[in-house]
């Protein structure tokens, strides 16, 4: 069985100071890892992947995320945060094997001027 | 080029009627996905096409869901004697292949209201 928790609901940051999304995972078989972000009235866009290669993945708008196997984490970063960066984000899982995606619950980040 | 389409952008009916979603995916694209998302929530998978088959159908909820693809590329929901619970968005994504690190492509999202 697969899935995915996001630890914190809401994150509020303070623009210019580092940004820290978690996630954890649970997987039968080797996963791949994604983030998703949702703007309000905006489709999802895929921010990064993780996909059994480099465990230290480079999405796009400076996020990155590193997979820590042990930890089965796989938590979303960014060194300074934009007021742009303001959205819903979602860790999705999916097993080797399998055509199922699963998605988080979201994490609402906030930026604070 | 084009994103993924999905029509109506919004749409209201009365519990136990019958009502159809469509999806317009990218050109060339042979995966196609429909998730639901409730208020609150992360969206949840429920269905899986390659080309005009249905791969994974295992998160349709009941028989009362059911959707096509019959030329492997536009696909329809149907949601046959709506109920209130199944009120949400629901969204579309397309693939290039169903390789498994393919970036899904989503589209706006049809919200669904049933009275």
């Amino acid at each position: 069985a697969q899935s995915v928790t996001q630890l914190d609901s809401h994150v509020s940051v303070s623009e210019g100071t580092p940004v820290l999304l978690r996630c954890n995972y649970s997987s039968s078989y080797s996963p791949s890892l994604f983030w998703y972000v949702q703007h309000p009235n905006k489709g999802l866009q895929l921010l990064l992947k993780y996909t059994s290669a480099a465990t230290l993945v480079k999405g796009i708008n400076g996020f990155e995320a590193e997979f820590k196997k042990s930890e089965t984490s796989f938590h979303l970063t960014k060194p300074s945060a934009h007021m742009s960066d303001a959205a819903e984000y979602f860790c999705v899982v999916r097993s080797s094997g399998t055509y199922k995606y699963i998605f988080g619950t979201g994490t609402r980040l906030k930026v604070l001027a | 080029g084009a994103g993924v389409s999905q029509t109506p952008s919004n749409k209201v009916t009365e519990k136990g009627k019958y009502v159809e979603l469509r999806c317009d995916p990218i050109s060339g694209h042979t995966a196609l996905y429909w998730y639901r998302q409730s208020l609150g929530q992360g969206p949840e998978f429920l269905i899986y096409f390659q080309g005009t088959g249905a791969a994974d159908d295992s998160g349709l909820p009941n028989d009362r869901f059911f959707a096509v693809r019959p030329e492997g590329s536009v696909s329809t929901l149907k949601i046959q004697r709506t109920e209130r619970g199944d009120s949400a968005v629901y969204l579309c994504a397309s693939s290039y292949s169903s390789g498994g690190t393919d970036t899904q492509y989503f589209g706006p999202g049809t919200r669904l209201t049933v009275l």
